[in-house]
């Protein structure tokens, strides 16, 4: 799972903002996803992608926007429609969507000034 | 959908003691089920997984059993050391993958 990045570590977010919330693998894996994770719970999917140019929307889409223009990227926006955006991100891709594994970055800590 | 419970949401047990975690899911055509580590601060960590077509299966000191038919599936670690100590995830998947809400493991000296 080293192969998988995303930046910035922590993001503070003002009122009324988009933030843009890199993830970046190197694996050649063809599907990525988002999760947040709130403290005390588990994963929950926000938007996930099977392949290039094509994702698709997860439990909690609402809020957030992603794209898939290159294999090895997958950035998620948090628009100013989510009024709860404080949770800590991560991001996950796996060879393709069936019994593969999936494997984490190491996050990213958003809060909101 | 598929619906994952895990529990207990917290666990402590004494250094060289056993720890079980328990999951139930919904969806019968799930036939993936990983269990993921998780240290404060850090990304999820797959320790041990399984697919629907075995029972058991085991890595030193971490086991899981699966029993399809009940729909419930279980990590077990044996002789556990302060090191073991995390949140542990269990998660299903048929299409999408789901996460059990997690296990606060303790491993007292």
């Amino acid at each position: 799972d080293g192969g998988i990045t995303q930046s910035p570590k922590y993001l503070f977010r003002k009122e009324g903002q988009n933030v843009t919330l890199s993830c970046e693998q190197n694996l050649n894996h063809d599907a990525m996803y988002w999760y947040r994770q709130d403290p005390g719970q588990g994963l929950r999917l926000i938007y996930y992608s099977q392949i290039v140019n094509d994702f698709q929307k997860g439990d909690i889409a609402e809020g957030y926007s992603v794209s898939r223009e290159k294999k090895e990227s997958f950035p998620l926006t948090v628009t100013s429609a989510q009024k709860n955006p404080t949770a800590f991100y991560l991001c996950a891709s796996s060879i393709g969507s069936g019994q593969e594994t999936q494997y984490f970055g190491p996050g990213t800590r958003l809060l909101v000034l | 959908g598929e619906n994952v419970e895990q529990h207990p949401s917290t666990l402590s047990v004494q250094e060289g003691d056993s720890a079980v975690i328990k999951c139930t899911y919904s969806d019968s055509a799930s036939n993936y089920f990983p269990w993921y580590k998780q240290e404060l601060g850090k990304r999820p960590q797959l320790i041990i997984d399984i697919r629907s077509n075995v029972g058991e299966k085991k890595d030193q000191r971490i086991a899981v059993t699966l029993n399809k038919t009940a729909k419930h599936f279980s990590l077990h670690i044996t002789e556990t050391q302060p090191e073991d100590s995390a949140v542990y995830f269990c998660a299903a998947r048929n299409n999408d993958m789901r996460f059990g809400a997690g296990t606060r493991l303790t491993v007292k000296p």
